[in-house]
């Protein structure tokens, strides 16, 4: 069974950083691109970044770009994301999300999600 | 960027209507199109892919169509448990980028 536990969320201040990290298992992490995907309180989805099964290709929204980090671990099946510079507008549920994986590459296809882990910014 | 016009953003209907929504890309992008439903509190689920290929385990009521810029999601015969959030989203060069969601009722 897929499951995808995502953890580092809380309260920061603006201008802090926060590191969240996804822990995967039931699949061959390292055969399949990895997301995140952010739900502000009451509103609609938003894809924050993407990374390939070997980190050669790496994606963010216009939103996080230059302020946020995503970086993978193979051996330890983990998934990360470093977000620098926090801002109120940041404040969001933070989903770890599969690749549905297409011809052993990255198609954005979102097959698995976890249950999200909460980043509230706030002074 | 490309970006996703999703109508409507609500919709009441009857249990066995047929529930169609719909979604535009401002440029054409083929057929990488997906539709998830959000039911309240949970995470997303993928129901579509590649516009018009049902996933895995989903009631096959749910379908997609379209290419290029307009593609449709209908759901054939409304049923109770399909009260959700539906949100599409679109996929190209290293983005992906999902509509503003239709959330669906019971009338």
């Amino acid at each position: 069974e897929v499951q995808l536990v995502e953890s580092g969320g809380g309260l920061v201040q603006p201008g802090r950083s926060l590191r969240l990290s996804c822990a995967a298992s039931g699949f061959t992490f390292d055969d399949y691109a990895m997301h995140w995907v952010r739900q502000a309180p009451g509103k609609g989805l938003e894809w924050v970044s993407g990374i390939s099964w070997n980190s050669g290709s790496i994606g963010y929204a216009d939103s996080v770009k230059g302020r946020f980090t995503i970086s993978r671990d193979n051996a330890k099946n983990s998934l990360y994301l470093q977000m620098n510079s926090l801002r109120a507008e940041d404040t969001a549920l933070y989903y770890c999300a599969k690749d549905r994986g297409c011809g052993g590459g990255s198609c954005y296809t979102f097959d698995y999600w976890g249950q999200g882990t909460l980043v509230t910014v706030s002074s | 960027d490309i970006q996703m016009t999703q109508s409507p953003s609500s919709l009441s209907a009857s249990v066995g209507d047929r529930v169609t929504i719909t979604c535009q890309a401002s440029q054409d992008i083929s057929n990488y199109l997906n539709w998830y439903q959000q039911k309240p509190g949970k995470a997303p689920k993928l129901l579509i892919y590649d516009a018009s290929n049902l996933e895995t385990g989903v009631p096959s009521r749910f379908s997609g169509s379209g290419s290029g810029t307009d593609f449709t999601f209908t759901i054939s015969s409304l049923q109770p448990e399909d009260i959700a959030t539906y949100y599409c989203q679109q996929y190209d060069n290293l983005h992906g980028t999902f509509g503003q969601g239709t959330k669906v009722e019971i009338k």
